[in-house]
């Protein structure tokens, strides 16, 4: 079992309100991604990070922001959440191997009313 | 452009059968192919990823996928299926212009039915 942390698991919002997901490996690794994942759907990356203080946008517009202060950690933040939000949100960090598979974290299931 | 594609949704298997899941591939160069799993309320768990070599990999749990350059395929095969095995199972590809990047495919569940 990977040591990826999602929290929390599960979140019922409002509209309008600002949340962060956290998200923690405690592997060492550089590279974090953010993926969207509707329920049993394709997951679209909408941010990665290369390092501290690297962040990057993925293919899917989003009007999330990360940040990536510390190697191990990578919280998403929304700042208005909407409606449209409502999704889950994966997290997953890579090693700096060629290879590069990814380990995941559990997950944040988001609903926004 | 790069990508993969699941063509089944489902697919649905009797215990103690062969299963098979499948995947094709658009990529520019040699790919870097991945399988995942999925079970309920959880995250994706890496299966087993081909980069080069046999085209006959293995992974966990029994599964192991052939990869296939005259047909863009990289299908995941199980010879033997067990009802713990039902899950949803993806497909990915690395970008290979841009390392830190991978595609995953639309998913496929399978369910094995005792």
């Amino acid at each position: 079992e990977a040591d990826i942390y999602q929290t929390p698991r599960y979140l019922v919002i409002g509209t309008g309100k600002k949340i962060t997901l956290e998200c923690s490996q405690t592997m060492g690794h550089d590279k974090m991604y953010w993926y969207q994942q509707d329920p049993g759907m394709e997951l679209h990356l909408i941010h990665y990070s290369y390092g501290v203080n690297s962040t990057e946008k993925g293919d899917l517009s989003s009007e999330s922001t990360v940040s990536r202060i510390r190697t191990e950690h990578f919280p998403l933040t929304l700042e208005s959440a909407r409606p449209s939000h409502t999704s889950q949100y994966l997290c997953a960090s890579a090693a700096d191997r060629e290879s590069g598979e990814q380990y995941f974290g559990p997950g944040t299931r988001l609903t926004v009313t | 452009a790069q990508s993969v594609a699941q063509p089944e949704d489902q697919v649905n298997v009797a215990e103690g059968n062969p299963l098979t899941v499948k995947c094709t591939y658009s990529v520019s160069g040699n790919p870097y192919l991945f399988w995942y799993v999925q079970y309920p309320n959880r995250g994706l768990q890496f299966l087993l990823k081909y980069i080069t070599g046999d085209n006959l990999v293995k992974g966990s749990y029994g599964f192991e996928a052939e990869f296939n350059k005259s047909q863009t395929s990289f299908h995941l095969k199980k010879p033997s299926a067990l009802v713990s095995d039902s899950a949803l199972y993806f497909c990915a590809v690395r970008d290979m212009r841009n390392f830190n990047k991978f595609y995953f495919g639309s998913g496929t569940k399978l369910n094995v039915k005792p």
